[in-house]
Order: C-alpha cells, then structure tokens, then sequence
C-alpha cells in the first residue's frame, strides 16, 4: 500500500531553472495539497485541489503552479527557481467524509535546494 | 482567521518521564483539531484528532490530547516517553465546514536514556 508517493526525493537546481514535482496518490481521495516545510515555520500551504479538475491557491502561492492532472495525481511547478524556494516540499491527500474532519495522508517530501 | 501556536519549539525529557507539549488555537468558529508526528525524512502521520464527543482523545502509542474549548487548547501528553518517541510533533486546526488545515511551527521532542 504505497499512500502517498512523491518524486524526486531530493533536487538541486540553479537560480533561473524550472522543474516538475510530481505526486501521486492511490487511496481514491478527491482532495490534494502541496505544502513546503521551513524551520520554525511548520508547514505551509502552497496550493491545494478540492476535487479533480479544481485547483487553488493556498497561503504562500507565488512562484508555483500547480495541475490536476487526474483523480491520482497532482503536480508542482517551479517555472523559475529562486534561492527562497529552497525547502522541503511535501504533497497530501484527504478524503472519504467531511472535508475538514479527514486527516491528511502525506508523502515522505521532496528535498529541493536551489543554489 | 485561524491559527496555532505552539509554545515550545523544543522540548527535552529523560526516558520514562512524563511529558507535555502545548498547543493554542485561535478561530472564530468551531474546530477540528489534530496532533500530527514526523519522523526524520519522514512526511508526518496522524496521531490523534478531535472531531466530537469526549474531550479526551488517546493514540495507540500511549499519548493523550484534551480539548479544553474555555482555553482553546489541545495539548499532547504522555506518562512515560520511550527513546522512540523522538520525533517533531505537529498540532493542526480545520475549521468545520472550511477545507483548510492550519499547522503549528512544531515541537521537537528529544527522548533522552
């Protein structure tokens, strides 16, 4: 039973460079997150899908994108990495009852520096 | 709006011992509320909630959290801490009827022998 599964685990870019994080999830949950982790600073949402074919910003969304591309996965865009974008990147999902009483089920991270 | 706030960003205790990690919410409406725990290179797994109902919720793990709505709190114990219990603890709030779960910074527990 896989959960959760994020790829690459660990990234180094330079300033100016775009890359894809990718997600995916097989427990058929309608909704998914990205969030980046911080010291001091816990988690953050980036950008979330309440559904498929839904996407919104979250707290901290500029500089990302973000795509649906089906129920299972969920994608995040750096079109132009900056050193601030340097973190730990974490995508979830959620489902199954209420939207606000279900925990999120996370992924193991994406590590990214960007130099 | 709501938030979290987690008053120890470290806490050390010697194995066997009881320990306490705190947190306070603030929200305007009613609140789930729910203790996350990360282990290193790890994403954070859910370790208790509050939906309802009893105020006292347990984990399968030994650690407890009460709802107290007067102080709006949900803070972590446990009696006795085992080595393995070292880890980051997360408190998390969802407001009813909302979508959106708002995390504390975190508290590191270090389990000493």
């Amino acid at each position: 039973n896989a959960g959760v599964t994020q790829t690459p685990k660990f990234q180094v870019l330079k300033t100016g460079q775009s890359m894809t994080l990718q997600c995916a999830q097989d427990m058929n949950h309608n909704s998914m997150y990205w969030y980046r982790q911080d010291p001091g600073m816990g988690l953050r949402l980036i950008y979330y899908s309440a559904s498929e074919g839904t996407t919104d910003k979250g707290e901290v969304p500029n500089g990302y994108n973000v795509s649906r591309l089906n129920k299972r996965e969920f994608s995040l865009r750096l079109e132009s990495a900056a050193p601030s974008q340097t973190s730990v990147y974490f995508c979830a999902s959620s489902g199954g009852g209420p939207r606000a009483s279900q925990p999120q089920h996370f992924g193991d991270g994406t590590r990214l520096s960007i130099l | 709006a709501q938030s979290v706030t987690q008053l120890d960003s470290q806490v050390p205790v010697f194995e066997e011992a009881p320990v306490e990690l705190r947190c306070n919410y603030s929200s305007s409406v009613s609140v789930y509320l729910f203790w996350y725990v990360q282990y290193p290179n790890q994403g954070l797994q859910l370790l208790l909630k509050y939906l309802s109902g009893s105020t006292l919720v347990e984990s399968i793990n030994g650690f407890e959290a009460e709802f107290n709505k007067s102080q709006t709190s949900f803070h972590l114990r446990k009696p006795s801490v085992h080595i393995s219990d070292t880890a980051e603890y997360f408190c998390a709030v969802s407001e009813i009827g909302g979508f959106k779960t708002i995390f504390g910074a975190g508290t590191r527990l270090f389990v000493k022998a």
